[in-house]
């Protein structure tokens, strides 16, 4: 069974930087894996942040970036604000599946 | 602008089914396929599938199987997700997303759907 792995939980100072990483169990993420990155506040809807690895949405605050780094899927965030305090998804595409990684919990701090 | 709004909260008992329905507003039908998405209470975004708004061809996690269905009606812009034989682990939100190839853009509000005796 395919697994994708997040960093459960990381805290970064505001202003600071922070990368999070995607990793799948099948090995390196490439740009073929797709990689999408999703933001979610408590009792909402996730957001999409980042797709095909490195490509931001028109509503994706500059500071996001996506990135593919040693092996890994990477979302990156630059200049935390406090509302960047959230859980952060990875997906990765395996032909026709989708797989959600577990998540990773943002604290600004 | 895109809007995907869905059907309300639903309690089912075990064993039965529910469907959950998502109406789409703001873009071009065929631009986009709608993938589902469920997140039980506390825990991660797990994904069940997708279908093709343009030809209805579905795909659907392994997961689900045999127990899951999507439908779309393009004439009321309106998808919708099919879950029987419920389960107490069942118990969750259920989103639709709007789907551009390979990026998941657009989410619905969320439906909860409660399996409960």
């Amino acid at each position: 069974q395919t697994v994708v792995t997040q960093e459960p939980s990381l805290t970064v100072s505001p202003g600071g930087t922070v990368t999070l990483t995607c990793a799948s169990s099948t090995g390196a993420v490439t740009s073929a894996y797709y990689p999408n990155w999703f933001q979610q506040k408590p009792g909402q809807a996730p957001r999409a942040l980042i797709y095909s690895a490195d490509n931001r949405h028109s509503w994706t605050p500059a500071r996001f970036s996506g990135s593919l780094l040693g092996g890994k899927a990477a979302l990156t965030l630059s200049g935390v604000q406090p509302e960047d305090e959230a859980d952060y998804y990875c997906l990765l595409y395996y032909g026709g599946a989708v797989i959600f990684g577990g998540g990773t919990k943002l604290t600004v701090l | 602008q895109v809007q995907l709004v869905q059907s309300g909260g639903e309690v089912k008992k075990p064993g039965a089914s529910v469907k959950v329905s998502c109406k789409a507003s703001g873009y071009r039908v065929s631009s986009y396929g709608i993938s589902w998405v469920r997140q039980a209470p506390g825990q991660g975004l797990e994904w069940m599938g997708w279908i093709s708004a343009s030809n209805d061809n579905a795909n659907y996690a392994q997961k689900f199987q045999g127990r899951v269905a999507m439908t779309t009606d393009t004439s009321t812009r309106t998808a919708y997700m099919e879950l029987r034989s419920l389960r107490f682990d069942d118990t969750a939100v259920y989103y639709c997303v709007a789907v551009a190839a390979t990026s998941l853009d657009y989410w619905g509000q969320g439906t909860l759907v409660t399996v409960s005796s």
